[in-house]
């Protein structure tokens, strides 16, 4: 039972666009949550987090969104460049930096 | 920004064999370490758990006898695979927990270790 979903594998964006990823998630104790990035053969690195006592998190070109009713967040890119080609993971933990859980993860391919 | 360094970053071993990776933190103390590992298009794996100097803890799953994981101080932990197989290759990342009020995140993953077992 997954309990942090991404349930697009993949997305394709052209350069300068915004890019779009979303994260689903069911524990409803979850109450922080973080973004990583992944290059092949890297460890993740860390992108943006939010708590749950806010909807919005800025970052640079980076912005997080949550929506605790829906169990939903989701990561903003703009504008989107080509070195943000990478797999992007969403983490969630029910306590804070204890015991993350992360979705799959969703490809991002920003096109030149 | 915290930096955790794994090593070695690629091993290739023969089946049988025992293979030790190291996982550190340089610039801050790590309470608990977590292991993790990576199929092909897949998502991380929760292994286990270590908090220094106690007993590691284990995912449902995982056999504790196979991956020895070792947290011998607030720096350094060890997971070795013992007896390797072919189906034990896979990408193992490590991660350090701390609270150095700097840092943004209080997850640092080191780079990651490359396991091929012929």
């Amino acid at each position: 039972d997954q309990q942090v979903k991404q349930n697009s594998p993949s997305l394709s964006v052209q350069e300068g666009r915004i890019s779009i990823l979303n994260c689903d998630y069911t524990n409803s104790m979850f109450d922080y949550f973080l973004w990583y990035k992944k290059y092949p053969a890297e460890g993740p690195t860390f992108l943006i987090s939010i708590s749950s006592i806010k909807d919005k998190n800025e970052d640079g070109r980076f912005t997080v969104f949550l929506n605790k009713s829906a169990k939903h967040l989701s990561l903003h890119i703009v504008p989107s460049q080509p070195g943000d080609s990478a797999v992007y993971f969403c983490a969630a933990s029910g306590n804070y930096g204890q015991n993350f859980v992360f979705g799959p993860g969703t490809r991002l391919s920003v096109l030149p | 920004g915290a930096v955790v360094s794994q090593h070695p970053s690629r091993v290739i071993c023969k089946s049988g064999t025992s293979v030790k990776i190291e996982c550190r933190s340089l610039d801050f103390q790590a309470t608990t370490m977590f292991w993790y590992r990576q199929f092909p298009k897949q998502s991380l794996m929760l292994m286990a758990t270590s908090n220094e100097g106690s007993k590691a803890t284990y995912e449902q799953g995982v056999e504790k006898d196979k991956f020895l994981i070792n947290h011998a101080s607030l720096t350094l932990s060890t997971l070795t695979v013992t007896s390797a197989h072919p189906e034990d290759s896979s990408f193992y990342i490590c991660s350090a927990y701390g609270l150095p009020s700097s840092y943004n995140s209080p997850l640092h993953f080191g780079n990651g270790t490359r396991l091929t077992v012929t």
